[in-house]
């Protein structure tokens, strides 16, 4: 099946510093959907692309779908230590599963 | 409204014994998946139902595990002879439809630990 390569695996920041966390896929993807899983907690649902090229924004976070549909980025702007925790890509397969990315865990310091 | 809950939130047995692990939807939420989520494995997807038939069982790591789901609403994860390997966290997730894409609403998850 479909697989995604998550980069990096971790990433500790000092408040106020940007995150970039990278999804990568060796085929084409009919889409992309991002999650965040705080400490001890479960993954909730960020956003979907679906379009070649796309780009959303959700105040400090932006996602891009790259123009091959082969990769995904979500960026953070001036993190804050509200953003601890761990953003996965998913990929949707039959039946709308879910196939994760393996996660990069952001830890941000004051 | 209500989002999606699991019980127990942990458990713990000791290694051969059954296990159910109870998973309740959104309601109107005909789509229901279970996930596992290990610390050497990642989050691994498990089964989903579709109503009460479960079209895609490929995730299900071996012939010990089972799950159902009656009137379209409340699914159960049955996990047999339990083996320290099943150790995880069991995550259920509901979404409005089977196709889509849609966004999929997690529970709490329960965390297995067998001993």
């Amino acid at each position: 099946g479909q697989q995604v390569m998550q980069i990096p695996q971790y990433q500790h920041v000092q408040e106020g510093e940007d995150f970039t966390t990278y999804c990568n896929s060796s085929t084409t993807l009919s889409n992309i959907q991002w999650y965040k899983q705080r400490p001890g907690g479960h993954p909730v649902f960020l956003i979907q692309l679906v379009k070649s090229g796309e780009v959303k924004k959700q105040k400090r976070l932006t996602f891009q779908f790259g123009e091959a549909k082969k990769n995904s980025s979500l960026h953070i702007t001036a993190t804050q230590t509200t953003d601890v925790g761990t953003y996965f890509c998913a990929l949707t397969g039959g039946g709308n599963k879910l196939t994760f990315g393996t996660g990069t865990q952001l830890k941000v310091e004051l | 409204g209500a989002g999606v809950s699991q019980s127990p939130s942990n458990k713990v047995t000791e290694k051969g014994k059954d296990v159910e692990l109870r998973c309740d939807p959104i309601s109107g939420h005909t789509a229901l998946y279970w996930y596992r989520q290990s610390l050497g494995q990642g989050l691994e997807f498990l089964i989903y139902f579709q109503g009460n038939s479960a079209p895609d069982k490929s995730g299900l790591p071996s012939d010990r595990f089972s799950a159902e789901r009656t009137g379209g609403s409340v699914s159960t994860l049955t996990i047999q002879r339990t083996q320290q390997e099943d150790s995880a966290v069991y995550l259920c997730a509901s979404s409005l439809l089977r196709d889509g894409p849609y966004e999929q609403y997690f529970g709490p998850g329960t965390r297995l630990t067998v001993t």
